[in-house]
């Protein structure tokens, strides 16, 4: 199995606080991403990163920031949590064109 | 964008067959496909790259045409364990890293 560590698995935070979550890889993988899921939206891309320091936004940006300073962790922060961020979170990691990517056990977060 | 998925739902009887669709408006280098048990991770299935190519293993293949930038996931003689949710993952042409996935599709597979 892929080395992909998500953090924390469960979180429960209020309306307006600041939460951080994090992936964290052994597979030294290039590409590393963020995604929620939600009930009949699927998987929807947040936020990628193709190397260090390197990042890109995907369909659902907005509230959400990401830090890679090293090739192995990829933060995903949410400034000020609002309700609408109650979903559950995977990280993803890819190397090759031709290769799988690999997914975290995701974080459930519900902001109260 | 998102790829589009069809259809939404499908409900089937062991051993009987099933087509997933994926449509995406833009020009691909590959596609992904992946399956989902319930509050579990998405697990790969396969990926097919540009070319037209058509795979499979076991009872599960799947094409992609590229021109129409359509693939379709072919499941055969269906099993109780192809129970889950399918999410094609599109990758565009000209930008191989950004990975985009549908909506899903839920498969259930009854005795």
């Amino acid at each position: 199995d892929a080395g992909i560590t998500q953090s924390p698995r469960h979180k429960v935070t209020e309306t307006g606080t600041p939460v951080t979550l994090r992936c964290h890889q052994t597979e030294n993988h290039r590409y590393m991403y963020w995604y929620r899921q939600d009930p009949g939206h699927g998987l929807r891309l947040i936020h990628y990163s193709y190397g260090v320091k390197d990042t890109d936004k995907g369909e659902v940006s907005d509230g959400y920031s990401v830090s890679r300073s090293k090739t192995e962790d990829f933060l995903l922060t949410l400034e000020s949590a609002t309700s609408s961020q109650t979903s559950v979170y995977f990280c993803a990691t890819w190397e090759l064109r031709n290769t799988e990517a690999f997914f975290g056990q995701g974080t459930r977060l519900t902001v109260v | 964008q998102q790829p589009v998925q069809s259809p939404q739902a499908v409900i089937l009887r062991e051993g009987e067959d099933a087509v997933i669709n994926c449509s995406s408006s833009k020009a691909l280098y590959s596609v992904h496909w992946y399956r989902q048990k319930h509050g579990e991770a998405p697990v790969f299935l396969m990926i097919l790259l540009k070319g037209g190519e058509q795979k499979g293993h076991d009872k599960i293949s799947a094409s992609f045409n590229e021109k129409k930038q359509q693939s379709s996931l072919y499941l055969t003689a269906s099993q109780l364990s192809y129970s889950g949710t399918y999410f094609c993952g599109t990758v565009p042409s000209g930008n191989t890293g950004k990975l985009i996935f549908g909506q899903g599709t839920t498969l259930q597979v009854k005795p």
